[in-house]
């Protein structure tokens, strides 16, 4: 166990539907992530947040909407997604915005019909 | 920006073999490099990294190497166990601000009985 949990583990959800992926990391860190990790690509940076403040946003489709209510949690919700979003979803998390000795959870594997 | 390739995106080998990938980076600031190991079912997990101060690094059955100067980085696994297999990403940082981690494509890494 990482101390990074991640629900739900998988989610299937049609191109109309609203969901929600959670996050939450029992480290004490106060910078969060969350990355896209497709086939054959290398893991791609989507948002983050440090001390609660979103301070990085890599060019996301407005589809994906982050919310970071404390330095403990965080979420992904998802809206009117499209067949190529489905991928696994990743939430890490680190002492510090520099980004180094980052924690990863275990990933929400989702698909979108 | 950082961009690192890492080779080669498979490799199979025989137990008791030892195993090495290869990474390469553009950004001569970067300054640590960390690798990951994820396999099926789990997020990457961090196994071992290594500063730009430091040449090499070793933790029992797996080594890193580093020439900065080339800007390549290495990860070594001697003695391989089939609970080596799993995909492999190395990624680089220049730490202290407000950078990202940037990841290899990743190597799928099979050690065979």
């Amino acid at each position: 166990e990482t101390g990074v949990t991640q629900t739900p583990r998988h989610l299937v959800m049609g191109m109309t539907n609203k969901k929600s992926l959670k996050c939450e990391q029992h480290l004490g860190h106060n910078a969060m992530y969350w990355y896209k990790q497709s086939a054959k690509k290398p893991l791609e940076l989507m948002f983050v947040y440090s001390l609660e403040e979103r301070v990085e946003n890599n060019s996301v489709p407005s589809r994906f909407s982050p919310e970071c209510p404390n330095s403990s949690h965080l979420f992904l919700h998802l809206h009117t997604l499209q067949p190529e979003d489905s991928a696994l979803y990743l939430c890490a998390s680190s002492q510090e915005r520099t980004g180094s000795e980052q924690f990863f959870g275990p990933g929400t594997r989702l698909t979108v019909l | 920006g950082e961009n690192v390739e890492q080779h080669p995106s498979t490799l199979s080998v025989q137990e008791g073999d030892s195993a090495v990938i290869k990474c390469t980076y553009s950004d001569s600031a970067s300054n640590y490099f960390p690798w990951y190991k994820q396999e099926l079912g789990k997020g990457p997990q961090l196994i071992i990294d290594i500063r730009s101060n430091v040449g090499e690094k070793k933790d029992q059955r797996i080594a890193v190497t580093l020439n900065k100067t080339a800007k390549h980085f290495s990860l070594h696994i001697t003695e391989t166990q089939p609970e080596d297999s799993a995909v492999y990403f190395c990624a680089s940082i220049l730490t202290g601000g407000g950078n990202k981690l940037t990841f290899g494509t990743g190597t799928q890494l099979k050690v065979e009985l």
